[in-house]
This record gives structure tokens, C-alpha cells and sequence, in this order.
């Protein structure tokens, strides 16, 4: 079975610009979440979404980060405009609530480098 | 609030020898315990977890916790390290059992030498 699915990978951009990661969760996962791991400040939930709803976006760091769920199968995560600070790995996780064992199911990551 | 503390940020073990990772927590209840692994370019991966009943519990690729109440501890243990087990570790708490609600350590950085 897919993983949960991440792009781009890698990501390089200059300060200003708009930046766009996607995510494609797992076929019947009804919970996605976004977290940002930097050195600093370790894995940062972003927000988290349930049946495409948002749920709780108080991790967004500011007004420059957006996420949207437009169905179950993918979810994009949108910088605009991207600061230097913005530099981290984006993970996008996937989870079936029903289950409620707590388990995240994570993709491999968007490394995002601002210059 | 909940919180998780990783008091090792990194840890080198020589292959084959024991490993234990401390895991302490602050929660005023019976908390929900998770321990994540992350290789090198990956995203993290579920090891085990603890929800309630037996406080020793087994997962995957020879890891083990224990969790114990009174030291508000789950501390991660293996008793003979690979060399592919070198990667980062993440302790985590849920207050409620969902992933909604996890609060992830800042990680132990395992090296493995041969």
C-alpha cells in the first residue's frame, strides 16, 4: 500500500517568493496533519484536519501560512511570501480516527530552503 | 498541560551492545506514551505505544518501554543495537489517546559504531 505522499522533496526559493507543498494521505485516513521540524524548536504541529475540515490551526506560525483540504486525498500547505526563518522539513501525517490508537502515519518530508 | 522531556540529545552505542533511551513526562494523569523513530531523510515511524494494562510493552525491531508511574518515566530499551538502528528517537504523549493531541520530545540522536 502508499504511504502517505509528499512533493516537492526539496525545495529551494528566494525570500518573497510562494511556495506550495503537497501532501496525499493514505486511502481512508480521515485525520491529516502538518507538523515543521527545525533543530530549534523540534516537530511543531501546524494544523490538523478531520473529514477535510479543519480542525486546529493554532500552530500556524502567522498569516503567511495557509492549508487547505479541498478532498481526502490531498492537502497543500501554502507559504506566501517565504522568509529565510520559514526554512524547516514539512511533514504531512496521515491517521484513521476511528481507530484511536494514536498512531501517525508520516511521509518522507518537504526540506524547504529559503534564501 | 503536557509536556516531554528527552534528557539525552545524543547517544553513542558500540553494535551489539544495550541501549536505553530516557523518556520522562509531566501529565497529571495516566497518559497515553508513544515512542517514534526517524531515519536519516524519513519521516517518523511508530515504534510502540503504551495505552494501559501491562506496563512492559514490545514493538517493533527488538524495541521495548517500560513504563513506570512512579518515575513518570517510559524509558525506550534494546538489548543488542544494529548498526541500522542509528537514527533519531522521539518520545511522545497524548493526553487522550488520539494523534490530535500528541506532544512530541525534541529527540535522542542514536549513533551506532562498529
Amino acid at each position: 500500500d502508499a504511504g502517505v505522499i509528499q512533493s516537492p522533496r526539496h525545495e529551494v526559493t528566494e525570500m518573497g517568493q510562494e511556495v506550495t507543498l503537497r501532501c496525499k494521505p493514505i486511502s481512508g485516513h480521515d485525520y491529516l496533519f502538518w507538523y515543521r521540524q527545525t533543530m530549534m524548536r523540534g516537530l511543531e504541529l501546524l494544523i490538523y484536519f478531520n473529514n477535510n475540515v479543519p480542525i486546529d490551526d493554532s500552530g500556524m506560525p502567522e498569516d503567511r501560512f495557509s492549508a487547505k483540504m479541498p478532498n481526502a486525498s490531498f492537502s497543500t500547505l501554502k507559504i506566501q511570501p517565504s522568509e529565510p526563518r520559514d526554512s524547516a522539513v514539512y511533514f504531512c501525517a496521515s491517521n484513521w480516527g476511528g481507530g484511536n490508537t494514536g498512531e501517525l502515519f508520516f511521509g518522507e518530508g518537504s526540506r524547504l530552503t529559503v534564501l | 498541560a503536557q509536556s516531554v522531556t528527552q534528557p539525552d540529545i545524543h547517544i553513542t552505542v558500540s553494535e551489539g551492545a544495550s541501549l536505553e533511551l530516557r523518556c520522562n513526562y509531566s501529565y497529571g494523569a495516566t497518559p497515553y506514551l508513544f515512542w517514534y523513530v526517524q531515519s536519516p531523510g524519513q519521516g517518523l515511524q511508530l515504534l510502540l505505544k503504551y495505552f494501559s494494562g501491562d506496563t512492559l510493552v514490545q514493538g517493533i525491531k527488538g524495541f521495548e518501554a517500560e513504563f513506570k508511574r512512579s518515575q513518570s518515566s517510559f524509558n525506550l530499551r534494546k538489548p543488542s543495537v544494529h548498526w541500522s538502528d542509528a537514527a533519531e528517537y522521539f518520545c511522545a504523549l497524548s493526553s487522550t489517546g488520539t494523534a490530535s493531541k500528541l506532544t512530541f520530545g525534541t529527540g535522542t540522536r542514536l549513533q551506532v559504531t562498529l
